[in-house]
């Protein structure tokens, strides 16, 4: 079965500092790749796509990667602020009836100031 | 506009009670999904919809779980003879197409189930 990794620890950052965020999967080649933030008490909000022929994606200050033979994904906050604490988790698209997602665990980021 | 909504936000249940959890997806929305979040995880798959049809039920984990969504805009999910393994914060997301893999997925703030 599928199966999606991410740092369960913590990644604890000074503010200013990039944050690189890790999500590895196996048993699956997945056409696209979606990271979510989820706050405590709310749901996850939606950040970034990638596709399975792009290498890298950017927007803003939030960078994402995909390396299709490695089957991982880094995701990188640049700059990095105590509002961007959070918990960030990595979804693959499974492309079944629908586009379920199915999702890491998820790593909680703390920017220290 | 108006995000996904769901109430309640938070339900006690006893163990071996019935409770229904609904779930108001973006208008105009087809596509509408339930997720299933322990505590420290990731959401899970239960199922999905488009419009009033369940296309995908196969993450449901007994047949004591139950959704619906009769004329394709609220679904309820309804879980009978509760359980202390079926308390999770209940989310639901709904997505503007039918079967798009690159659509956005939007949440709801989701509902804390506690069973004593």
């Amino acid at each position: 079965s599928q199966k999606i990794e991410q740092n369960s620890e913590a990644l604890n950052i000074q503010e200013g500092k990039t944050a690189t965020l890790t999500c590895n999967y196996t048993n699956y080649s997945p056409a696209y790749l979606q990271w979510y933030r989820q706050d405590p008490g709310r749901g996850p909000v939606f950040l970034l796509l990638i596709r399975e022929n792009e290498k890298e994606k950017r927007k803003e200050r939030l960078k994402v990667t995909f390396d299709t033979t490695l089957k991982q994904s880094l995701f990188q906050i640049t700059a990095s602020q105590p509002a961007d604490s959070a918990t960030y988790l990595c979804a693959l698209v499974m492309g079944n009836a629908g586009n379920m997602l199915t999702f890491g665990g998820g790593t909680r980021l703390m920017v220290k100031p | 506009g108006a995000g996904v909504s769901q109430s309640p936000r938070y339900k006690v249940a006893k163990r071996g009670q019935d409770v229904a959890l609904r779930c108001d997806p973006i208008s105009g929305h087809v596509s509408l999904f339930w997720y299933q979040q322990a505590l420290g995880q990731g959401p899970e798959f239960l199922t999905y919809f488009q419009n009033e049809a369940q296309l995908d039920k196969s993450g449901l984990p007994s047949d004591r779980f139950f959704a619906e969504r009769p004329e394709g805009s609220v679904s309820t999910l309804k879980i009978q003879r509760t359980q202390q393994e079926d308390s999770a914060v209940y989310l639901c997301a709904s997505s503007l197409h039918p079967s798009r893999p690159m659509d956005t997925q939007y949440f709801g703030p989701g509902t804390r189930l506690t069973v004593l």
